[in-house]
């Protein structure tokens, strides 16, 4: 049982370049989201997906875009990156509102 | 920002201390959850408390909220050098299914 699984670990793009960030969850999870962790910032809420088929901005969206592809993969897009997008991407899922979110290992990017 | 704020950003005690790590919200809220985060990992859930609950625990861990102030508090007793991490507080807004985390707490605890 892998949970929450993310792709890349680490990225290095060039400014103006695009990627996409992948997660899977294995848990038969209606919701999942995206959040950055900056330093001194704590984890902020990029978009989330309350349910397959359904997407949401959360405080940080501007730069940024989803495909929740089906109910175990919600991927993020950067389409074309900034410098001040270099952070630690973390996806989470969970059963549904009001219960505990499961993360996974984060990916580790930097916009040069 | 819809972040919460957590009080103290830094705490460093001595192994077999308390630690006491606090969480101010600012919205109504359905519940309040704490993560964990060793250097360089996901975050794990530690406890969950709903707004009509006013105090948890769950082995070492205590924890309080008090939706009149919008406030929680995470207790950890008897700490052990493993319990070095950060801390993070989460809320589940009332009629969402976002979750919005605070600034985190990091903990050291000295051997």
């Amino acid at each position: 049982n892998a949970g929450v699984t993310q792709t890349p670990k680490f990225q290095v793009l060039k400014t103006g370049q695009s990627m996409t960030l992948q997660c899977a969850q294995d848990m038969n999870h209606n919701s999942m989201y995206w959040y950055r962790q900056d330093p001194g910032m704590g984890l902020r809420l990029i978009y989330y997906s309350a349910s397959e088929g359904t997407t949401d901005k959360g405080e940080v969206p501007n730069g940024y875009n989803v495909s929740r592809l089906n109910k175990r993969e919600f991927s993020l897009r950067l389409e074309s990156a900034a410098p001040s997008q270099t952070s630690v991407y973390f996806c989470a899922s969970r059963p549904v509102s009001n219960t505990e979110a499961f993360f996974g290992q984060g990916t580790r990017l930097t916009v040069v | 920002s819809q972040q919460g704020e957590e009080d103290p950003q830094a705490l460093s005690i001595q192994e077999g201390e308390n630690a006491t790590m606090n969480c101010s919200y600012k919205t109504s809220i359905n519940n309040l959850q704490w993560y964990r985060q060793n250097s360089g990992r996901g975050l794990v859930h530690l406890i969950l408390i709903r707004s009509n609950e006013r105090e948890k625990h769950s082995g070492r861990l205590r924890v309080t909220l008090d939706t009149s102030k919008k406030s929680s508090s995470l207790l950890i007793t008897a700490s052990r050098a493993a319990d070095t991490a950060s801390y993070f507080c989460a809320t589940d807004a009332y009629g969402a299914n976002n979750l919005f985390f605070g600034t985190g707490t990091r903990l050291t605890v000295i051997p």
